[in-house]
């Protein structure tokens, strides 16, 4: 299974809105609602963002958006703030009942 | 409030066998609730799922590394274990054990560096 595709990285100045895309295939990101996203600040565990396309987990801030067109998943951070400087993973469930995650951003805060 | 734990040598030789334990608490990996994976991480790199274990024994791999990967719970110590035979430089990582439920992982190790190297 291939890796869901991701841009290497994303800019923007604080309280900017950025959009991070995850692009995979029918098999995967169309296919299913399973999209989710992971925070992972250098040296740490990844932290769960979004779930199921554009659910927040308890705690996640409202600045946090997920959606989905076809075979592209989205994050979309607003506001943006020096603390989402942080690598990004989008993963998906897949037809062949596995797990693929994408291969990640580098949001950077300028 | 789950916690887990890895543990395991961090340092294995060329085409030995990679063996980890995650240690469960705050919950049973008897739940129906979640699921029990392993994923691991390079250097510099990115995520890649390795298996999961239900609660009812079964089990799922990653179709490339399925030939050398095993996952088995133990009830009894609220531990679950991840082998992975005949490992290369490649298999150096940071190894996460996780649970997920259905589709997210909700709760991560700190993780556990394991390098492959005579």
């Amino acid at each position: 299974q291939s890796a869901l595709t991701q841009p290497a990285s994303v800019s923007g100045s604080p309280g900017q809105s950025i959009t991070i895309s995850c692009t995979g295939t029918s098999s995967d990101v169309g296919g299913y609602n399973y999209v989710s996203w992971c925070q992972q600040h250098p040296g740490k565990a990844p932290k769960l963002m979004i779930y199921e396309v554009s659910n927040r987990p308890s705690g996640v801030s409202n600045r946090f958006s997920g959606s989905k067109s076809g075979n592209t998943a989205s994050l979309t951070i607003s506001g943006l703030q020096p603390e989402d400087e942080a690598d990004y993973y989008c993963s998906s469930y897949t037809s062949s009942n596995t797990y693929v995650f994408g291969t990640g951003t580098r949001v950077n805060v300028l | 409030q789950l916690q887990l734990q890895e543990s395991g040598p961090g340092l294995v030789k060329p085409s030995e066998t990679l063996s980890l334990t995650c240690t469960v608490s705050g919950g049973s990996i008897s739940s129906s609730s979640y699921y029990w994976d392993w994923i691991r991480q390079p250097p510099g790199k990115g995520l890649e799922w390795i298996a999961s274990i239900y609660y009812t024994g079964s089990t799922y791999y990653n179709p490339s590394l399925k030939s050398r990967v095993t996952i088995s719970g133990d009830t009894s110590k609220n531990q679950f274990s991840l082998k992975l035979s005949s490992v290369t430089a490649a298999d150096t990582a940071v190894y996460y054990c996780a649970t997920r439920s259905v589709s997210y992982w909700g709760y991560w190790g700190q993780g556990t560096l394991v390098t492959v190297s005579s």
